[in-house]
Formats: structure tokens, C-alpha cells, sequence
């Protein structure tokens, strides 16, 4: 089983819909949940992290965890073309100055 | 700020040649540089952690003597793959880490795209 699961998509949704991205993990020694974006060819950018369940907000984006349900979402609101990327959830066991294990990313597509 | 850069951006070689992918922090000094592997459409897999001045820890089933890393100063870091062949070919990408930074964020490069022939 791997630590980090993730849908890989490809998920296709019409621009101003709302997405919503998972990932559910498997140690719950992790204290560390990030979002990544990755367009092709590129390195990954981070979009948001946090430390506790719950939620947090940052514009147009919303992160969540649920660390009982070892569970963790991305939900994207009034999505745009360029959010057209492949989405990558992350998490370590304390800090991004250690070990980061990714899930496998899920590709997502915004119609016009 | 933070910006990390790779050079090359992609390379071909021939099988059972060395190559060399450098890694620097263009405004900030990297304690911790990171090498990740990445292939089609798969995840990212860390290969080997470097701190400066110090051996890289390779990640079970790196082999170190094929990876070579060196992270000589606090903005420099490189990875040569030492007698590639096919199934090196793939996407690296490496991270540096800014402990002292406004965020609690590894910084990754643009990536090298290694083809062996």
C-alpha cells in the first residue's frame, strides 16, 4: 500500500465550477499537508499548507484535513483556465526541511 | 524572491556516459538541497537529502555510487549520474530549503529532463 493515494484524473470540469481534489494517506505520523501545483514540464509550486485538521482558506482556494479520517482535500472555487494543471498533495512527518512524500497528482483540465 | 534554478533544463546522452545536473538558490542560502526523481505521469520520489559540507542520505534503493551529489556551498548543489543508461532517463528535479525564509517551504527548480540514448 502506498503511504500517499491520490485519483490521478484526468478530471475535466467547465470553467466557474467547483473542484474538488483528495488524497487519503496511510501513516498518521504525518503532521505536515501540503498542495502542490505542477504544470508539464515544470517543477512544483506550493499553493497551501497547514499543520492541523480543519480547514483554511487562501482566495479561491480551500484546504482541508481530516487527520481521524487520515484524509485531506483541495476544494478550488470559481475555477479559471489557468488553473489547468496537475495538482499534487504532499506531507511530511514535521516540516518541508524533511522528507516529503507525494501523492501521484491528479491532472486537471477547466473548459472554457 | 526564493527562486531556484537547474541547469541544463534537458540533456541527451549516450548510454554509459556521465552527466551533470547543477541546482542554485539565485537569492537565498540552502541549508538543505533535495533530488527528486519524477517519471511519467507518476509522482515525485526524493532520491538523496544534502546538507553543506556533508555527505548527501540517499533514500533506500539509491544507489549513491551511481548518483553522485555534492553540495559544495550553501547555494550550490549538483547530481551526476554517473555510466547512465535508458531507464535513467526520466525528470529530476531538485529543492532547496531556506531555514531562515518567511515560509516553511522547500523551493523547487524548473527540473532537468535526462534522455539516455
Amino acid at each position: 500500500q502506498k503511504e500517499v493515494e491520490q485519483d490521478p484524473g484526468p478530471l475535466s470540469v467547465p470553467e466557474g465550477a467547483i473542484v474538488s481534489l483528495n488524497c487519503t494517506y496511510s501513516n498518521s505520523a504525518f503532521q505536515y499537508f501540503m498542495w502542490y501545483r505542477q504544470y508539464s514540464r515544470k517543477g512544483p509550486e506550493l499553493l497551501m499548507y497547514t499543520y492541523s485538521s480543519g480547514n483554511k482558506e487562501d482566495g479561491r482556494f480551500t484546504a482541508q484535513v481530516d487527520k481521524s479520517s487520515k484524509y485531506i482535500s483541495l476544494f478550488i472555487r470559481d475555477s479559471q483556465p489557468s488553473d489547468s494543471a496537475t495538482y499534487l498533495c504532499a506531507m511530511s512527518w514535521y516540516s518541508s526541511a524533511s522528507k516529503i512524500i507525494f501523492g501521484s497528482g491528479t491532472r486537471l483540465s477547466i473548459r472554457p | 524572491g526564493a527562486v531556484v534554478s537547474q541547469h541544463p533544463s534537458r540533456v541527451i546522452c549516450k548510454s554509459g556516459t556521465s552527466v551533470k545536473i547543477e541546482c542554485r538558490s539565485l537569492d537565498f542560502q540552502a541549508t538543505t538541497m533535495f533530488w527528486y526523481r519524477q517519471f511519467p505521469k507518476q509522482s515525485l520520489m526524493l532520491m538523496a537529502t544534502s546538507n553543506e559540507g556533508s555527505k548527501a542520505t540517499y533514500e533506500q534503493g539509491v544507489e549513491k555510487d551511481k548518483f553522485l551529489i555534492n553540495h559544495a556551498s550553501l547555494t550550490l548543489s549538483t547530481l551526476t549520474v554517473t555510466s547512465a543508461h535508458p531507464e535513467d532517463s526520466s525528470f529530476y528535479i531538485c529543492s532547496a530549503y531556506w531555514d531562515a525564509g518567511p515560509k516553511d517551504e522547500q523551493y523547487f527548480g524548473p527540473g532537468t529532463r535526462l534522455t539516455v540514448t
